[in-house]
């Protein structure tokens, strides 16, 4: 069974400081691991992801992601806030083993602050 | 063209109407996908079609039929809906299902059932 844990529901961050959103997860293979963001009334829109080489992935709008296999964690992170990156994040998984659907966190709101 | 498009953007149907929502992707995507979300909350996979194939049904009440006409429309067929049927129905597309593809998402459609 794959699962996927985002432990906060909200994180409140000052513009121009940086910002980490944690997702831990569990599979019984390997990960196949995403990020997705989402705008107020719109769709789901793929930042990065995960599937193997390299622990630092670099995703869209700045944004990266850090492997970490021994800790089961894809946290994402960015150097610097915009008011922009206001949104709702998923952390998303699929394991190895070849199972078609992708398990999705329950997501946590990034308010950042002017 | 990297766009997945929904119609309509807002549905608003009584109990006993019958209604579709329409999905289109032109990326040349095998797999193709409906999610039903609610406000707050991940979305919740409800079928997975791989080359044109219904593969995936997570035990959807009948009242909900999907169809796949061809490799680049998803329809959703809606009949007898109940209330707590209202939420965002959100389309999605991957280059194949499963693996390490992400899913493309479009703006969804948002249903309410009087």
């Amino acid at each position: 069974a794959q699962s996927v844990a985002q432990p906060e529901d909200q994180v409140n961050v000052a513009e121009g400081n940086p910002l980490t959103v944690k997702c831990t997860y569990s599979v019984s293979g390997n990960p196949y691991l995403f990020w997705y963001v989402q705008y107020p009334n719109r769709g789901l829109q793929f930042l990065l992801k995960y599937i193997t080489g390299d622990n630092l992935v670099k995703g869209s709008y700045g944004f990266e992601a850090e492997f970490n296999k021994s800790q089961t964690s894809f946290h994402l992170k960015k150097p610097s806030a915009l008011v922009s990156d206001s949104a709702l994040y998923f952390c998303a998984v699929r394991d190895y083993g070849g199972y078609q659907k992708v398990t999705f966190g329950t997501g946590t709101k990034l308010q950042v602050i002017p | 063209d990297t766009e997945v498009t929904q119609t309509p953007k807002h549905l608003v149907m009584g109990m006993t109407n019958k209604k579709s929502l329409k999905c289109e992707q032109h990326m040349g995507h095998r797999a193709m996908y409906w999610y039903k979300q609610k406000a707050k909350k991940p979305p919740e996979l409800m079928f997975v079609y791989s080359y044109e194939k219904l593969s995936i049904n997570e035990s959807v009440p009948s009242r909900f039929s999907p169809e796949c006409p061809n490799s680049s429309l998803l329809n959703l067929h809606l009949h007898a809906l109940q209330p707590e049927d209202s939420a965002l129905y959100l389309c999605a597309s991957s280059e194949i299902a499963g693996g390490g593809n992400e899913q493309f998402f479009g703006p969804g459609t948002r249903l309410t059932v009087l």
